[in-house]
């Protein structure tokens, strides 16, 4: 199994840009997380799906952020118009009972807004 | 809710054994896990505990008081890899896939 896999690794853009990342759980995982990490407030968990449905965005920091996951295989998270503060590394993580749900990571992409 | 504590900063000496500790007040308990998270990395799995007691992996070892909403992670013949930051999380009883995760304790090994 390729692991959870995320695009892009690393993306600088302009400051009102939309940034979209994306996510490719792990196939059979039923639980999908999206993450937010930064040195001053650590891992923020911004929104989970269970079964491609959203059960809980209440850690999504605003409406500029949004998150869909169309299907089983795949998610992404949009953040528009982007800030400046938005800069971050972003996980996304999923899990499944077969693990009891401890997550399993991908490599994360470090966003920079300038 | 969840509330989970963990020391910020520790520092070990290469060779020696180290313990940190975690502890949690819950609404409900199903699981603890270990993870750990290099700088600049993803955080990776390293235990689970769902029942008291110590679990041993090699040199990492876990260990669960559920009475006492405790835990500790032991990792012994310190290696500068280990060099790391360590975070605990509760998995949620009522949503099983959801976990709550700690601060994360930043462990140095110096030689």
């Amino acid at each position: 199994d390729a692991g959870v896999i995320q695009s892009p690794r690393h993306e600088v853009t302009e400051m009102g840009q939309e940034v979209t990342l994306r996510c490719k759980p792990i196939s059979g995982h039923d639980y999908l997380f999206w993450y937010r990490q930064t040195m001053m407030r650590g891992l923020e968990l911004l929104i989970y799906f269970n079964n491609n449905v959203p059960i809980d965005d209440s850690g999504m920091p605003e409406d500029r952020f949004s998150a869909k996951m169309p299907n089983a295989s795949f998610s992404t998270l949009k953040i528009q118009p982007s800030e400046p503060r938005d800069s971050a590394v972003y996980f996304c993580a999923s899990s499944s009972p077969t693990s009891n749900y401890g997550y399993t990571f991908g490599s994360g992409t470090r966003l920079t807004v300038v | 809710g969840q509330n989970i504590d963990q020391p910020t900063e520790m520092t070990a000496t290469e060779g020696a054994i180290v313990q940190i500790n975690c502890t949690y007040q819950t609404s409900g308990f199903n699981g603890l896990f270990w993870y750990q998270q290099h700088a600049g990395e993803a955080p990776t799995f390293l235990s689970y505990n769902v029942l008291d007691g110590l679990e041993e992996k090699g040199r990492f070892s876990s260990f669960l008081s559920r009475s006492k909403g405790y835990s500790y992670l032991l990792l012994k013949e310190l290696q500068m890899k280990d060099s790391a930051s360590y975070l605990c999380a509760v998995r949620d009883r009522t949503n099983a896939g959801k976990s709550t995760f700690g601060d994360g304790t930043t462990l140095t090994v110096k030689p």
